[in-house]
């Protein structure tokens, strides 16, 4: 079964503050990966995803994610956050045969001015 | 382009008593999910439909939840009898098709007390 491990819960931070949010799967096979974003009273909606290829990908609003199959892990970065970065921040997976969306418990960000 | 559409926004019940939701997809979508999100975790797939044959209904807690798409394009989610464990949003999304490479479009979701 997959499983996907988010350890950071809840982060904060000051606008222009460099972000990098951890997230750590555990499957066998060929895997998607993905990061959601929902902001406050929002729905989630995708931030930026990955199939193959080029292992770093970039996604909406400056974001971009780094996959290293040799750590299971697909972390999220930004360079410079701000305040409007605040929201929940899922990171899911599936297997390449199926798209059933197995999620992490997901990182609150607060972004201070 | 209309999202996914989910009614009610809200939802309080008392435990025992039924409840359902409903869910609009993005026109043309295929395949429907709904998931369970309970407070502090991330959704959870209940259910998976592919037109409307059921794909995936493993994590369905079968004697109290139900779910249908009959005519493969709006879909209902029943609970009945609910229990207090099932307060959670519950979140409708739909894909073009059942690849794991469709993206997942996600409607507002359905918050439910039960009391």
């Amino acid at each position: 079964a997959q499983s996907v491990s988010q350890h950071n819960h809840h982060v904060i931070l000051s606008e222009a503050a460099s972000l990098e949010l951890g997230c750590n799967y555990s499957y066998g096979g060929t895997v998607n990966l993905f990061w959601y974003v929902q902001y406050p009273g929002q729905h989630l909606q995708l931030l930026l995803k990955y199939f193959s290829g080029d292992p770093l990908v970039k996604g909406i609003k400056g974001f971009e994610a780094e996959f290293i199959k040799s750590k299971f892990s697909f972390n999220l970065r930004k360079p410079s956050v701000q305040w409007s970065d605040t929201a929940e921040y899922f990171c899911a997976v599936n297997a390449d045969s199926a798209s059933k969306l197995t999620f992490g418990t997901g990182t609150r960000l607060q972004v201070t001015l | 382009e209309a999202g996914v559409a989910q009614s009610p926004r809200y939802k309080i019940i008392e435990k025992r008593q039924s409840v359902a939701f409903w869910c609009n997809p993005i026109s043309g979508h295929a395949t429907l999910y709904w998931y369970q999100q309970i407070l502090g975790q991330g959704p959870k797939l209940l259910i998976q439909f592919q037109n409307n044959g059921v794909v995936d209904d493993s994590q369905l807690p079968k004697d109290r939840f139900s779910a249908e798409r009959l005519k493969g394009v709006d879909s209902t989610l029943k609970i009945q009898p609910a229990k207090l464990e099932d307060s959670a949003v519950y979140l409708c999304a739909s894909s073009v098709g059942p690849s794991g490479r469709n993206i997942q479009y996600f409607g507002a979701g359905t918050r439910l007390s039960v009391l």
